[in-house]
């Protein structure tokens, strides 16, 4: 069962404009989340997190929301770059942190 | 800087063979994971280690064992590899922030 869940496989996005990318999980007891960035042909880099004491984490052109009682996150690029095309992940941890769920990914593609 | 690197970018084997992935990590981190990863299905956990000699299976441990002799290397062995095991097999550790640190990745084809 998906705990984390990326609904999205795919967004296209002028650049210069908003890429908004989502996630939503089912476990109230997830506490921390964390978005990943993945370019082909290399492992996953840590991008941004948020605590769920949080509402909002912002990080320059990045910014993770958190919206509790529904059970979503979602991640804002603005302005989008060419250089941001790439597959991101959202992941929480579980229990003592050494679980991670991590969604099934969205491609993002940024059009010069 | 954390580095995790894999033994292999790119490998191919027969089916039946017995295949080992290494990793190694020089940031004294004690948590590494192994995940596989598929298109449409995300990063999926294999096996992870707390501790030297420690393991726990993941959400898809069948057809794999791991082997953790010392705190810096962690390995994923393949018993007897077959087609569906044909991916991509992603080494991870954690550091106390819970941000994981990813290798590069082995493209694993197996035929």
């Amino acid at each position: 069962d998906q705990q984390v869940k990326q609904n999205s496989p795919s967004l296209s996005v002028q650049e210069g404009r908003i890429s908004i990318l989502n996630c939503d999980y089912t476990n109230s007891m997830f506490d921390y989340f964390l978005w990943y960035k993945k370019y082909p042909a290399e492992g996953p880099t840590f991008l941004i997190s948020i605590s769920s004491i949080k509402d909002k984490n912002e990080d320059g052109r990045f910014t993770v929301f958190l919206n509790k009682s529904a059970k979503h996150l979602s991640l804002h690029i603005v302005p989008s770059q060419p250089g941001d095309s790439a597959v991101y992940f959202c992941a929480a941890p579980f229990l003592t942190g050494n679980q991670f769920y991590f969604g099934t990914g969205t491609s993002l593609t940024v059009i010069p | 800087d954390v580095k995790v690197t894999q033994s292999s970018r790119y490998l191919v084997k027969r089916t039946g063979e017995k295949v080992f992935l290494e990793c190694v990590q020089d940031m004294d981190h004690e948590n590494m994971f192994w995940y596989r990863q598929d298109p449409g299905l995300g990063l999926r956990l294999i096996y992870f280690s707390y501790d030297v000699k420690m393991k726990e299976k993941g959400d898809i441990p069948e057809g794999y064992s791991v082997s953790r002799e010392k705190k810096e290397r962690f390995s994923l062995i393949l018993e007897s590899a077959s087609t569906n095991q044909t991916s991509t097999y992603l080494c991870a550790t954690l550091s106390w922030s819970y941000e994981q640190y990813f290798g590069p990745g082995t493209r694993l084809t197996v035929t």
